[in-house]
C-alpha cells in the first residue's frame, strides 16, 4: 500500500530553519506532483509550495521566499526547508502527492512544529 | 491570489440527512476544484477532484458539482463517520488555495 512517511524536528527557536522529509513507500515516485500543506492549530489549511519529480517547483508568495523544496529521485524524497522561522509558522506540516498537477490524492502523516523560544 | 470562501461555516445535522456545502472562487476556476474531508487529529482525506470526479474508493454517497467560480459538495444519508470539517481547494493557479473549512456536526 503505497503511503508518505514524514520526519524532522519538531521544536525549533525563532530564527532557526525547519526541516522536513517526507518519502514515498510502496508506490512511484515518478509523473507525480509533490506538496507541501501546513495547518495552525485550530485553524485551517494554507499551501506551501509544490514540485515534481523533475525538480520544477512553485511556491506561495506570502512565505517571501523563506521556503525551498527539493526533491530527491534517488531515494524517493522530497524535501521542505524554511528559513527565520516564527511562532506565527507553528503548525501541523503535511507532505502530499498527486497525480496531476494541484491534485492531492495522498497526504502523510502530518507533523506538528512548534516554534518557541 | 484566488479567495476560496465556503459556506456555511459550520452545520448542524442529523444522522440520514442530505446536506450541501458550498464553495465559491473569486475568479473562475473551471473545475479545477478538490473537496477534502478531515477529522480530528487526522491529515485530510481527498474526496473529489476535477469538481465531480470521485476519488477511487470514496463511497457515492459523496457527490460534487460546479464549474467557474460556484461549486457543491452534497452528501447523502449522513453516517457518524461523515461528521467532519469539509475543505474545498483550487488549483486552477498559484497560490492554490483553500476554503476556510465547513464544520459538520451532529444535531
Amino acid at each position: 500500500q503505497v503511503h508518505l512517511q514524514q520526519w524532522g524536528a519538531g521544536l525549533l527557536k525563532p530564527s532557526e530553519t525547519l526541516s522536513l522529509n517526507c518519502a514515498v513507500y510502496g508506490g512511484s515516485f515518478s509523473d507525480y506532483y509533490y506538496n507541501w500543506i501546513r495547518q495552525p492549530p485550530g485553524k485551517g489549511l494554507e499551501w506551501i509550495g509544490e514540485i515534481n519529480d523533475s525538480g520544477s517547483t512553485n511556491q506561495n508568495p506570502s512565505l517571501k521566499s523563506r521556503a525551498t523544496i527539493s526533491v530527491d529521485t534517488s531515494k524517493n524524497q522530497f524535501s521542505l526547508r524554511l528559513t527565520s522561522v516564527t511562532a506565527a509558522d507553528t503548525a501541523v506540516y503535511f507532505c502530499t502527492r498527486g497525480r496531476f498537477v494541484g491534485t492531492m490524492r495522498l497526504w502523510g502523516q502530518g507533523i506538528l512544529v512548534t516554534v518557541s523560544s | 491570489d484566488i479567495q476560496m470562501t465556503q459556506s456555511p461555516s459550520s452545520l448542524s445535522a442529523s444522522i440520514g440527512d442530505r446536506v450541501t456545502i458550498t464553495c465559491r472562487a473569486s475568479q473562475g476556476i473551471s473545475n479545477y476544484l478538490a473537496w477534502f474531508q478531515q477529522e480530528p487529529g487526522q491529515a485530510p482525506k481527498s474526496l473529489i477532484y476535477a469538481a465531480s470526479s470521485l476519488q477511487s474508493g470514496v463511497p457515492s454517497k459523496f457527490s460534487g458539482s460546479g464549474s467557474g467560480t460556484d461549486f457543491t459538495l452534497t452528501i447523502s444519508s449522513l453516517q457518524p463517520e461523515d461528521f467532519a470539517t469539509y475543505y474545498c481547494q483550487q488549483y486552477n493557479s498559484y497560490p492554490y488555495s483553500f476554503g476556510q473549512g465547513t464544520k459538520l456536526e451532529i444535531k
